[in-house]
C-alpha cells in the first residue's frame, strides 16, 4: 500500500526559510510531486522529482531521496503569500492516478 | 490556453438526490482525473479517464461513477447522495506522457454541501 506522510502544521516568520518535509511509503517510484494550494482554490504544481538530490527553482527548491523514502520542500525568504497548504504526493496505481498527502498548512507571521 | 473548468462551482443537495459534476480539460490534454477534498480525508482519488476509457479507480462506493466524452471532457456523477458526499470535487487534466509522470492541472472544484 501507499503511506504519505507530512506535519500539519508550521508557523513561519516573514523573510525566514522553512523546511516542510514528506516521508513515503510506496509500492514502486514514480517520483515525487509537491503542490501549493490558498485556501478556497485549486492545488498548483510547484515540482517534480523523481531522481536523488535537490531541484531549485527560484525561491522554491525540492529534495528527493529515494533510499530514505524521503523529500521535502524548502521555502526561502518567505513572503505573507506563502501562506497556503502544501501537498505531497505520488503516482501509484498506474496512469495519472496521485496519492496525496494531508498535506502541511503553513502559516507565515510577520 | 484556457484552463481546467468545472461546473457548477457550487451545489446544494439533499440526502438521496443524485448530482452530476462537469469538467472541461486544457485543449490537447486527454487525461482527466476526479479528486475529492474533505478537511478530515484530505485529497482522495476517484478515478481517471484517458480516451473515454476508465483507467484507474479509486476506493470509493459504486454511487460515484465517470464518463468521458471524445471531446475529453468528463463527467461525474454521484447517486443517491449522503451527508459525508458534502466536499470540495476536483478535476485535473494532464498530457499523457511517461506513466506518473505528468503535471497535472486542477481546476477550481466545485462545491458540493449535503443537507
Amino acid at each position: 500500500g501507499q503511506n504519505i506522510d507530512q506535519p500539519t502544521e508550521m508557523t513561519a516568520t516573514e523573510g525566514a526559510i522553512v523546511q516542510i518535509n514528506c516521508t513515503y511509503q510506496t509500492s514502486g517510484f514514480n517520483g515525487l510531486f509537491w503542490y501549493q494550494q490558498h485556501a478556497g482554490e485549486a492545488p498548483t504544481f510547484l515540482s517534480y522529482n523523481v531522481l536523488d538530490g535537490l531541484e531549485e527553482k527560484g525561491r522554491f527548491s525540492s529534495f528527493l531521496s529515494r533510499s530514505k523514502g524521503y523529500s521535502y520542500l524548502l521555502l526561502k525568504e518567505l513572503q505573507m503569500k506563502d501562506s497556503a497548504s502544501y501537498l505531497c504526493a505520488v503516482p501509484t496505481g498506474g496512469g495519472n492516478k496521485l496519492t496525496f498527502g494531508t498535506g502541511t498548512q503553513l502559516k507565515v507571521e510577520l | 490556453k484556457a484552463g481546467v473548468t468545472q461546473t457548477p462551482r457550487y451545489l446544494i443537495k439533499t440526502r438521496g438526490q443524485q448530482v452530476t459534476l462537469s469538467c472541461s480539460p486544457i485543449s490537447g490534454h486527454r487525461s482527466v482525473s476526479w479528486y475529492q477534498q474533505t478537511p478530515g480525508q484530505g485529497l482522495q482519488f476517484l478515478f481517471e479517464y484517458f480516451s473515454e476509457t476508465q483507467r484507474n479507480k479509486g476506493n470509493f462506493p459504486g454511487r460515484f461513477s465517470g464518463r468521458q466524452f471524445s471531446n475529453s471532457r468528463s463527467e461525474m456523477n454521484v447517486s443517491t447522495l449522503e451527508l459525508g458526499d458534502s466536499a470540495l470535487y476536483l478535476c485535473a487534466s494532464s498530457l499523457e506522457g511517461r506513466t506518473g509522470r505528468n503535471e497535472q492541472y486542477f481546476g477550481p472544484g466545485t462545491r458540493l454541501t449535503v443537507t
